[in-house]
């Protein structure tokens, strides 16, 4: 049974680009939320999706965006990047409308911007 | 709001001891979950233990046992026989626990901790 798993693992842009990170959660979930993580801090919760619609949001700028496809899959945009983006980017999932611990997070994916 | 506070930045055990990383937390959810994750240098976020707000007894997992006191609004998480493969960084977090699910987790600054043989 395959986890939650991120594409790709590390990625380098430069300042302006745009870049789009992948994560299909796991098997049997259907939310799935993006965090960013920057170097030596706690991850910070971007947004979540559910039914192919964004249902929370955290204090990040529209330059942020996601969609969430029929298969549950998801995908975080980020536009006009800056240099204070480069971070490691978590996709974690879980069974909507469930409030338990059932909630697993993928290996990340690492990107510079220089 | 929620908030988590890890007031430890670093800990070291020695191998085979006990070790317990603290966690306090505050929120105004009447229900919220509790969670420990592990996360080597590698950067995978991986689920240690779950504690729900209106769990009569403490969780334990294997090796790790999550000692909640909800008065004192702590969720201290304990280690027991420590091995040289829980060096890690050691993140606390909550999330509450809502109509219709959601996975916002409020995630604590972590605590690495380092075992030593």
């Amino acid at each position: 049974d395959a986890g939650v798993t991120q594409s790709p693992t590390h990625l380098i842009k430069t300042r302006g680009q745009q870049v789009t990170l992948r994560c299909s959660p796991k098997s049997g979930h259907d939310t799935v939320s993006w965090y960013q993580q920057a170097l030596g801090q706690g991850p910070q919760f971007i947004f979540q999706y559910y039914e192919e619609e964004e249902r929370q949001r955290g204090n990040f700028p529209d330059r942020f965006s996601g969609h969430q496809f029929p298969n549950y899959s998801s995908e975080l945009n980020v536009n006009a990047l800056l240099l204070g983006d480069s971070a490691l980017y978590l996709c974690a999932s879980s069974p909507g409308g469930a409030n338990t611990g059932e909630l697993f997070f993928g290996e990340g994916s690492r990107l510079t911007v220089l | 709001a929620q908030k988590i506070t890890q007031t430890q930045p670093g800990m070291f055990v020695q191998e085979k001891e006990a070790v317990t990383l603290d966690c306090t937390y505050d929120t105004s959810d009447p229900s919220y979950g509790l969670f420990w994750y592990k996360q080597p240098s590698s950067g995978e976020m991986i689920f240690l233990i779950y504690q729900g707000s209106y769990d009569q007894q403490n969780a334990t997992e294997g090796r790790y046992s999550l000692n909640f006191q909800k008065a004192r609004k702590s969720a201290n998480l304990v280690i027991s026989a420590s091995q040289l493969g829980d060096s890690a960084m050691y993140f606390c977090a909550m999330r509450p626990i809502l109509t219709g699910g959601g996975n916002k987790l409020t995630f604590g600054t972590g605590t690495q901790l380092k075992v030593e043989l």
